[in-house]
This record gives C-alpha cells, structure tokens and sequence, in this order.
C-alpha cells in the first residue's frame, strides 16, 4: 500500500515479556518517527530516524525501550520486560523531509495491552 | 513540561460558523508549526503547516494564524461542516531539536 503500515494493529502481552513493533514507512520517506498515544492524550514523543540514523532517542522512556531502523526503512520498536504502564497506542509516522520538516504520515498504530 | 498547549479541550460549533483552534507554545525555537486532524480509531492526518516566516497561511476553508510575540497559533474553519468534527493536534519543531512535537488535542464538535 502506499500508506504507512504497522503492524500488529493490536498486541496483547504478559507482564514481563518482550515485544517488537513494526513500521513499514511510505517508500522513500527520509524520517520515520516513534509517538506513543494514551487515551484522550496527543501523541508523545519517543524516538525519530533520518535515514538510518537514530537522530533523537530522549522520548524514550527507559533502557526497556529502544528501536532500530537498521537500512534506512523498516524500524522496529522493542519494548523488554513489558509492564503494565507500557499499554497504549504506539504511533509511527514518516516524512519526506528531515529535520522536522515536512508532514508526518501516520500509521494506524499498534495497541498494546499488557496484562 | 509541555512544550506545545491546547488549553481548550473541546469546542463546539454551530454548522456553517468559523471554528478557531488555539495552540500556545513554549519553545521560541520553534519554527515549523502543523496541525492534524485526527478521526476515531485512525491515525493523524495532515491538515495544514506555516513556517515562521510567515504569520498566515491558507488552504481552502482552513487557515492558519501565527503570532510569533505571543507564541499563539490558530487554525480556523470556516464554515464549519459536519465532516470537521474530529480532535485536531497542534505541533511544532524547530531549532537545534527536529523531533515534533504535539500537543494534547482540542476535540471539534459540529453542530447541527
């Protein structure tokens, strides 16, 4: 498709679990961000990418978090040791444009529910 | 600390009046400021963007306002139709950061 694409779209885990989320951004897309979105909430800045260039990881909220993008286009966010507090809805979005220019194309997200 | 406010949870309007947004921002940073319209169960959508070199930009019924002394922007609406209901976010980036960053959503009621 020519959207972004996440997937899963939804995720259910067990406290204490590892869980890798996926981002396949809009083809050619320079940037590809990470938000994570709470109910009710705008979307929470975690990590962003240019190229594959991890450029900013301060969002992220511990070392439980990380995230790749290993060539430039598919990234994948992995959370180790899930906790409950860790359940939302984990966002990604690309751009054509680095350096904060440009749209972000967002995904339809994956829900992670962490029991 | 938040860097990019939406004071106004929500707002309602009366179909075929302006719908005014605000959004208030911290950062003096900032440069590059956008705004997203965001329906149930989607993800953002891209609504429309200014750079702080300019203080007006339009597209259509959407315009957005810039007002770099008071750190506001607004996006206005007009008219409003039922199709606007939506949560609409704020953003911005700029400076030596060029991650985006949103704020917490004001939630758009057409009414009829």
């Amino acid at each position: 498709g020519a959207g972004v694409s996440q997937s899963p779209r939804y995720k259910v885990t067990k406290r204490g679990q590892d869980v890798a989320l996926r981002c396949d951004p809009i083809s050619g897309h320079v940037s590809l961000y990470w938000y994570r979105q709470a109910l009710g909430q705008g979307p929470e800045f975690l990590t962003y990418f240019n190229y594959e260039a991890q450029q900013d990881k301060s969002g992220l909220p511990n070392d439980r978090f990380s995230a790749e993008r290993p060539e430039g286009s598919i990234s994948t966010l992995t959370i180790q040791r899930t906790e409950q507090r860790d359940s939302a809805m984990y966002r990604c979005a690309s751009s054509l444009e680095g350096q904060g220019r440009g749209p972000l194309h967002f995904g339809n997200g994956t829900r992670l529910t962490v029991t | 600390d938040q860097q990019v406010k939406q004071n106004s949870p929500s707002l309602s309007v009366q179909e075929g009046r302006i719908s005014i947004l605000n959004c208030d921002y911290t950062n003096s940073m900032f440069d590059y400021f956008l705004w997203y319209k965001k329906y149930p169960a989607e993800g953002p959508t891209f609504l429309i963007s200014i750079s702080s070199i300019k203080d007006k930009n339009e597209d259509g019924r959407f315009t957005v306002f810039l007002n770099k002394s008071a750190k506001h922007l607004s996006l206005h609406i007009v008219p409003s139709q039922p199709g606007d209901s939506a949560v609409y976010f704020c953003a911005a980036s700029g400076g030596r950061d060029d991650k985006i960053i949103f704020g917490k959503g004001t939630r758009l009621h057409i009414l009829p």
